[in-house]
């Protein structure tokens, strides 16, 4: 079966643009979440989407924010861009809630502001 | 709140020597683990994990974890190791039946293994 599909792979944007993010989870995936990785921070939880409800936010400002379709694939939305916001992000999608499922990470997509 | 310490940065090996990349939580509750190995330019693919049950969890490529709960640890070991495995390699953690936390995973700031041939 496919994998978590995120797109797109690479972007480069400008400081104070906006940007959107795209998570496709594999086929019957109801829980998305998403990560930021930096090399100073490392990976940091950014929020989860269950059944198109924000289940748990991670302590980014209100410049990040997110949704999830009735079809569960999720976007995630960063707004006025700041150069460090430059980062991996990274989907990882769900079967359920609940985490014995386990989860499955995209490949990310690689945001540059400059 | 919950933690993950990872206290090496890197880990360097010999191939065909053990390895262990070593891994430390802080939760209140009980504990799901997870390691997860990242290659350059790719995102986390994941090694294994422990829910509950036996404390040797086996995972792909030939990984194993031992979770210790009374010392809080989950060391990813592998008795051999090869050059392949030169990667970033990620514990993280989330609590148990903590259906307020959702599903967020704490991870540890990562280790790199680099195995010489």
């Amino acid at each position: 079966k496919a994998g978590v599909t995120q797109t797109p792979r690479y972007l480069i944007k400008t400081r104070g643009q906006q940007v959107t993010l795209s998570c496709s989870p594999i086929s019957g995936h109801r829980s998305v979440s998403w990560y930021q990785q930096t090399p100073g921070q490392g990976l940091q939880f950014l929020f989860e989407y269950f059944s198109e409800t924000q289940r748990n936010k991670g302590n980014f400002p209100g410049r990040f924010s997110g949704r999830q379709f009735s079809n569960s694939r999720s976007e995630m939305n960063v707004s006025t861009l700041e150069l460090g916001d430059s980062a991996l992000y990274l989907c990882a999608s769900s079967l359920a809630a609940a985490p014995r499922h386990g989860y499955t990470f995209g490949s990310g997509t690689r945001l540059t502001v400059v | 709140a919950q933690s993950v310490a990872q206290p090496e940065d890197q880990v360097n090996v010999a191939e065909g020597n053990p390895l262990t990349v070593k891994c430390t939580y802080s939760v209140s509750g009980n504990p799901y683990l997870f390691w997860y190995v990242q290659y350059p330019n790719r995102g986390l693919q994941f090694l294994l994990k422990y829910i509950t049950g036996d404390n040797l969890v086996k995972g792909s490529y030939g990984f194993e974890a031992e979770f210790n709960k009374s010392q809080t640890s989950f060391h990813l070991k592998k008795p051999s190791a090869l050059v392949s495995d030169s990667a970033l390699y990620f514990c993280a953690v989330r609590v148990l039946a903590a259906k307020a936390a959702g599903n967020k995973l704490t991870f540890g700031g990562g280790t790199r293994v680099l195995v010489k041939p």
